[in-house]
């Protein structure tokens, strides 16, 4: 069966220090997709990144950065330096196209990181 | 600017009445979602639709009913046999098929449902 799962609920970090979020993700399916998102307090959903699962390159972005590890399932998404802006909830998720969830997204219960100055 | 606008922000409903959640994108995206999050919870999808006039269930669609006349609408009813409405629902799109799953969904501001 396909998960994800985002075993930090909350995390409180003091600005300029790094900060980890995990994801721990299940599938059977070869091909597959992982995705961050960001909530603000607003409510919006902002998408930060994808990955394809035959990709296992770690990506930077500024002072976003993502590990992806297909040994253990993970996709960890580290921030550096982190802002009193980054406080939000962060949303891991996993698609499959040919799986049983047919394409649709399926996320982790997400992690709340305040930052705080 | 192109995006998925979602009203009414804030929506109260009295218990036993239906309600409809309004979602709208000018982003011409084929695929558009709804879904449901509560406290502490991730995203669940309720209904997903590929293309007008075609809409499937998703994980907790009971209580729920959608309509997909017009490509860039999707407008979600909460019906009273919905048991527990009280949520914040949020309306996404993608571009292509619903298996295009590379494809990343845009969001909505959400919609905030209050049963009193």
């Amino acid at each position: 069966a396909q998960k994800v799962t985002q075993a930090q609920t909350e995390i409180s970090v003091v600005e300029k220090e790094d900060v980890t979020l995990d994801c721990v993700y299940e599938t059977r399916d070869t091909t597959y997709y992982l995705f961050w998102y960001k909530q603000p307090p607003s409510g919006e959903l902002v998408f930060l990144i994808r990955r394809n699962s035959f990709d296992e390159q770690n990506e930077i972005s500024g002072r976003y950065s993502w590990n992806f590890q297909k040994s253990t399932s993970s996709f960890n998404f580290t921030i550096t330096a982190s802002q009193v802006v980054d406080s939000a909830v962060y949303f891991c998720a996993l698609s499959e196209p040919y799986g049983g969830s047919q394409g649709n997204l399926i996320f982790g219960k997400g992690t709340k990181l305040s930052v705080k100055p | 600017d192109g995006g998925i606008t979602q009203s009414p922000k804030y929506l109260f409903r009295k218990e036993g009445q239906n309600v409809t959640l309004s979602c709208e994108q000018n982003l011409n995206h084929d695929a558009m979602y709804w879904y449901r999050q509560d406290p502490g919870q991730g995203l669940r999808l309720i209904y997903y639709s590929q293309i007008v006039n075609d809409f499937q269930k998703g994980d907790i669609a009971e209580g729920y009913s959608v309509s997909r006349e017009k490509k860039e609408s999707f407008p979600l009813t909460v019906t009273s046999a919905q048991k527990n409405p009280t949520a914040f629902y949020l309306c996404a799109s993608s571009i292509g098929d619903v298996r295009s799953s590379y494809n990343e969904q845009f969001f909505g501001p959400g919609t905030r449902l209050t049963v009193l």
